[in-house]
């Protein structure tokens, strides 16, 4: 079955200090993947893709990703983390070239930046 | 451009009364997509329009959901008679192509 895993319900970094929300996929084929923040009373909003060509995609607010094809994963980073990051953050999947076009998400982590 | 909007933001209706969320999609996005997460757990699917037509309708729970999607426009998704377990926020989304944008979500509660 495809999945996603966010296997930190939590991760909690002080300010300026470089964060690392993990990422791994179960999925046949070459996925498409996501991330999404939600900010309090706030929709997901979209942050970076990957689809194809270099493996580190950078996004909005500083955020970065790696894919890795052969662990399987797409870790969300970013070099300095500012207290406004802390929010929920989710890693998202999807498969290509197929009649469905769903998204599967992980769990969802809770980002908390200390001052 | 406008993004994705849902409405209302929050409901709290009793079991078995019924509900109506709406969702406007961006302008010009074919693609109209319904998701929920409930009680805290994971983002699921529950359907997919290509304008009016439903693509994929494999995550729906039961017939107590419809979906509608009139003119290709804006969708509803209506819940009748609620249940408790419906309780949760519903999220709608579209895409013109792979990047789907989400909507601020609609929080229903069914006391």
């Amino acid at each position: 079955a495809q999945s996603v895993a966010q296997p930190e319900d939590q991760v909690n970094v002080a300010e300026g200090n470089p964060l690392t929300v993990k990422c791994t996929y179960s999925v046949s084929g070459n996925p498409y993947l996501f991330w999404y923040v939600q900010y309090p009373n706030r929709g997901l909003q979209f942050l970076l893709k990957y689809i194809t060509g270099d493996n580190l995609v950078k996004g909005s607010y500083g955020f970065e990703a790696e894919f890795n094809k052969s662990q399987t994963s797409f870790h969300l980073k970013k070099p300095s983390a500012l207290v406004s990051d802390s929010t929920l953050y989710f890693c998202a999947v999807r498969v290509p070239y197929s009649s469905a076009s769903k998204i599967i998400f992980g769990s969802g982590t809770r980002l908390s930046i200390r001052p | 451009e406008a993004g994705v909007t849902q409405f209302p933001s929050h409901s709290v209706i009793e079991k078995g009364q019924t509900v109506t969320l709406r969702c406007d999609p961006i302008s010009g996005h074919d693609n109209l997509y319904w998701y929920r997460r409930v009680m805290g757990k994971e983002i699921k699917f529950l359907l997919h329009f290509v304008k009016e037509s439903k693509q994929d309708e494999s995550g729906m729970p039961n017939n107590r959901f419809l979906a509608e999607r009139t003119g290709g426009t804006y969708s509803t998704l209506k819940v009748q008679p609620a249940e408790l377990e419906d309780s949760g926020v519903y999220f709608c989304a579209s895409a013109r192509s792979e990047t789907q944008y989400f909507g601020p979500g609609t929080r229903l509660l069914v006391l």
